[in-house]
């Protein structure tokens, strides 16, 4: 079963500065998509960045960008020029494509990355 | 905003009750799907429909149920309520079935008391 690790509970960055939020997975799949969504204090959940495994090209999303490490099954999300209104809980997921397993209907969540943004 | 609409925002109800909650997709989404996230957890994964068929269940009490109608619209039903099942439940859509993203809705808070 796929994981999903999100090893930083907590992050602190000032604004107008870059913090980068680091994701770990583990899977035996070769094709599958990444995502980072954001969690503010209004609880809505929003789609950030997605990544395509067979994608090499790292994605990017105006301040937002990811660094793709597929051999390592890494997915860390960096923030640019960082903003008060940054300041929420992140979370990284996993999804498969594979239809015929069930799997491809669930995003694996990580435990999430609750980012601070201060003056 | 998703496009992604769930009724009620929130809901308090008593042990042992029994409460649906609705989501209406995105214009144009054939896949629902039904996420619980407990006070300060990720997001735990309990069911799938796609086009009015049920795809795919994670972890889905047996108490818990859900359908998706005709239109698309979808329900999820609780019942015999218990303290642990306060939560948030997110109904999200998407496109199909694997490639596009799930987009989420605002969510219910539901209280059981």
């Amino acid at each position: 079963a796929q994981t999903v690790t999100q090893s930083q509970p907590e992050m602190s960055v000032q604004e107008a500065e870059t913090v980068t939020l680091s994701c770990t997975y583990d899977t035996s799949e070769s094709d599958y998509y990444l995502f980072w969504y954001k969690q503010p204090p209004s609880r809505q959940m929003i789609l950030v960045i997605r990544q395509e495994a067979y994608k090499q090209q790292n994605a990017t999303e105006n301040r937002f960008s990811v660094n793709f490490q597929k051999a390592a099954k890494s997915f860390s999300l960096k923030i640019s020029d960082s903003q008060l209104g940054d300041a929420a809980m992140y979370f990284c997921a996993y999804r498969s494509p594979k239809l015929n397993t069930g799997t491809a209907s669930k995003l694996t969540f990580g435990t999430g990355t609750r980012l601070q943004v201060t003056l | 905003d998703s496009g992604v609409t769930q009724t009620p925002k929130h809901l308090i109800t008593a042990t042992g009750q029994r409460v649906t909650l609705r989501c209406s997709p995105r214009s144009g989404d054939l896949s629902v799907y039904w996420y619980q996230q407990s006070l300060d957890q990720g997001l735990q994964f309990l069911i799938h429909y796609y086009n009015g068929e049920e795809r795919a269940k994670g972890n889905i009490l047996e108490r818990f149920s859900a359908q998706q109608f005709p239109d698309l619209h979808s329900e999820l039903n609780l019942s015999s309520l218990e303290l642990g099942d306060s939560a948030l439940y997110f109904c999200a859509s998407s496109r199909d079935r694997v490639n596009s993203p799930l987009h989420f809705g605002n969510g219910t808070r539901l209280t059981v008391t």
